[in-house]
Order: structure tokens, then C-alpha cells, then sequence
């Protein structure tokens, strides 16, 4: 297993367009979570998954931000109708139990313009 | 609410000297502390980890935390710096009020000049 994988690695995208980005989590990992960076931030929480179920979804993430992790296995971002507001670094890291660090992916670096 | 601060945004140390980054941190509960790295252009790696136990942890490249309780303080240290530490760190704490979800500081930049 080479770790946490994302894709695309960088998307660029004009307001009001959909975008979509997916994350493949170590196999043996049973959360799944995505975290959004802004320069200079630190990382924000959006959402995560314990297996299939999504548990946790920031107040911070409007409707137009859903989530999926179908089967437990990897997971879908989708971002509808994107404003110049959602360009960030987006994250995704997995882990085993609560208890344990996060293993990070390289993230999907989005630019609404 | 559960919460990290960094008060220091940038530490700037000599190589070979002592390095140490704040961490204060609120939080209910036993508090599960976590201390990351990000190097320029690669994503956050995982440092090290305050479960329980021993005040003094120790993890990755050399680095480790001093837990302390009564200052609600998690500061990390190295005994001697090198160059390649230069990097962005953040420190965390686990959210024990339900879903048990990191919450991450800003960030502290650290430089190392030769």
C-alpha cells in the first residue's frame, strides 16, 4: 500500500462549475477524512467517514459541498456551483481507530476562477 | 470547545541548537495530542502522539512533546536542529465531545539557518 491517494492533484475550474475529487484511502484504514487548507491555515474539517457512514459533517460546509465513501473503500468531494471561496488545498487522510495519526494525502489543490 | 494555539507564527533557530514550538491546547475530557509536519510542497505527515502515559513523548526525526497538564501545554522539542526540520508545524488535539475528529492549530513556521 503506498499510502493516500488523490485525484486530480490540481483543478482549475470557472464559478458555477461542478468539480468532483476522489480519495483512496490505506486499505486497512476505517476513517476516512477530508480537511480543506487555505494558505497560512491550518487544516479545516469538512466531513468524515467511519467505513461507509458518513458520522460528522462540519457546519462549516454548505449544501453545496457532499460526500461519499460507497462500500468503504474509497471517497468522492463533489463541490456544486463553486464559488471563488471554495479555492483551497483540499485533504484527505485515513486512519485506524480514533486513537491514531492521520496518514495525509498530497491533496487536490482547487482554483475557482 | 476543543481547541490548539500556536502562539508563535514563525521560530527561527540556528542549526545545532535547541528548538522548541508551542502548543496550548483546551479541551474536555483526556485530552489525545498530535503534533504534524508539512514540508514544503508534500502533504502533512504525522510526528508524534500524547495518549496517556509518560509526559515525555517521542517521535519522528528526532523530535518529541512535553505533555503538561497544569499549563494545558504540548510543546515540541528537538536537542538540535538541523536544516531539513525547516518545515510548517501544526499541533492538534482529538474533539472528545463526539465524533472524535482532529482539530488542527494555524500552524507555526520554523526556519533553521546554517
Amino acid at each position: 500500500d503506498t499510502g493516500v491517494s488523490q485525484d486530480p492533484r490540481h483543478k482549475i475550474t470557472k464559478r458555477g462549475q461542478n468539480v468532483t475529487f476522489r480519495c483512496d484511502p490505506i486499505s486497512e484504514h476505517n476513517r476516512l477524512y477530508w480537511y480543506r487548507q487555505t494558505l497560512g491555515q491550518g487544516p479545516e474539517f469538512l466531513t468524515y467517514f467511519q467505513n461507509e457512514a458518513q458520522l460528522e459533517k462540519s457546519r462549516l460546509l454548505s449544501d453545496r459541498f457532499s460526500a461519499e465513501r460507497p462500500k468503504g473503500s474509497f471517497s468522492t468531494l463533489e463541490i456544486q456551483r463553486t464559488e471563488q471561496g471554495d479555492s483551497a488545498m483540499y485533504l484527505c487522510a485515513s486512519s485506524l481507530g480514533a486513537d491514531n495519526g492521520y496518514t495525509f494525502g498530497s491533496g487536490t489543490r482547487l482554483t475557482v476562477v | 470547545a476543543q481547541s490548539v494555539a500556536q502562539p508563535e507564527d514563525q521560530v527561527n533557530v540556528a542549526e545545532g541548537n535547541p528548538l522548541t514550538v508551542k502548543c496550548t491546547y483546551s479541551v474536555s475530557g483526556n485530552p489525545y495530542l498530535f503534533w504534524y509536519v508539512q514540508y514544503p510542497n508534500r502533504g502533512l505527515q504525522f510526528l508524534l502522539k500524547y495518549i496517556t502515559g509518560d509526559n515525555l513523548v517521542k517521535g519522528s526525526y528526532g523530535f518529541e512533546a512535553e505533555f503538561n497538564k497544569s499549563q494545558t501545554s504540548f510543546h515540541l522539542k528537538k536537542p538540535s536542529a538541523l536544516v531539513s526540520d525547516s518545515a510548517l508545524y501544526f499541533c492538534a488535539v482529538r474533539d472528545n465531545t463526539g465524533g472524535f475528529k482532529t482539530i488542527f492549530g494555524a500552524g507555526t513556521r520554523l526556519f533553521v539557518k546554517a
